[in-house]
């Protein structure tokens, strides 16, 4: 079946920590989104990718890098830089970058001890 | 400015009986509108999306949303509430030409038995 998985599910981190959060899609998109969620709040587009190669930033990028060195791949690291990294992390897809439906993974919570 | 907003944070409802969340946007564009549903530590899964047609769109689990331009809204409604539908919603927009989605805030929708 063609989805979207994210590992871990959850993930601990001391401060000072980057880590790297895992997002892979067999659906043959070529769109690819990461976004934050904290309670109480909408998603927050972090960054997103059109292409292999390309990648943009989104509202919250800061403290937050990427890559898309293969279609199917786009993790997310998490750097120490970012303040206030506790949160639950969604990577989607879509066909194209587009208004298009997006297909979201499961998530990961990360959490910074 | 674009917004969406979901005016409801909690809903509570009886088992059987209906359901109408509200969802009201602000875009300068013609909206691409979309409803998502999420579980606990879950990803989000399309329920429904409207691009233009019949501004009376069908989904799964029973769900159907309204579109109506003139009010700005876009709510979804079921009517008849089974327990496994308690969940948290989350409405969104996109536009033509545009890739970004702007989600509400959700609303958290409890179901009593």
């Amino acid at each position: 079946d063609g989805g979207i998985t994210q590992s871990p599910k959850y993930l601990f981190r001391k401060e000072g920590q980057n880590v790297t959060l895992s997002c892979e899609q067999n659906l043959n998109h070529d769109a690819m989104y990461w976004y934050r969620q904290d309670p109480g709040q909408g998603l927050r587009l972090i960054y997103y990718s059109q292409i292999v190669n390309d990648f943009q930033k989104g509202d919250i990028a800061e403290g937050y890098s990427v890559s898309r060195e293969k279609k199917e791949s786009f993790p997310l690291t998490v750097t120490s830089a970012q303040k206030n990294p506790t949160a639950f992390y969604l990577c989607a897809s879509s066909i194209d970058l587009s208004p298009d439906t997006q297909y979201f993974g499961p998530g990961t919570r990360l959490t910074v001890l | 400015a674009q917004s969406v907003t979901q005016p409801d944070i909690h809903i509570t409802v009886s088992e059987g009986a209906s359901l109408e969340l509200r969802c009201n946007y602000s875009y300068g564009a013609t909206p691409y509108l979309f409803w998502y549903v999420q579980s606990p530590g879950q990803g989000l899964q399309l329920l429904l999306k409207y691009f233009s047609g019949d501004t009376l769109v069908q989904g799964i689990k029973g769900f159907e949303a309204e579109f109506k331009r003139s009010q700005s809204s876009f709510n979804l409604r079921k009517p008849s509430v089974h327990w496994s539908d308690a969940a948290e919603y989350f409405c969104a927009v996109g536009g033509s030409g545009t890739y970004k989605y702007i989600f509400g805030t959700g609303t958290r929708l409890k179901v009593l038995a």
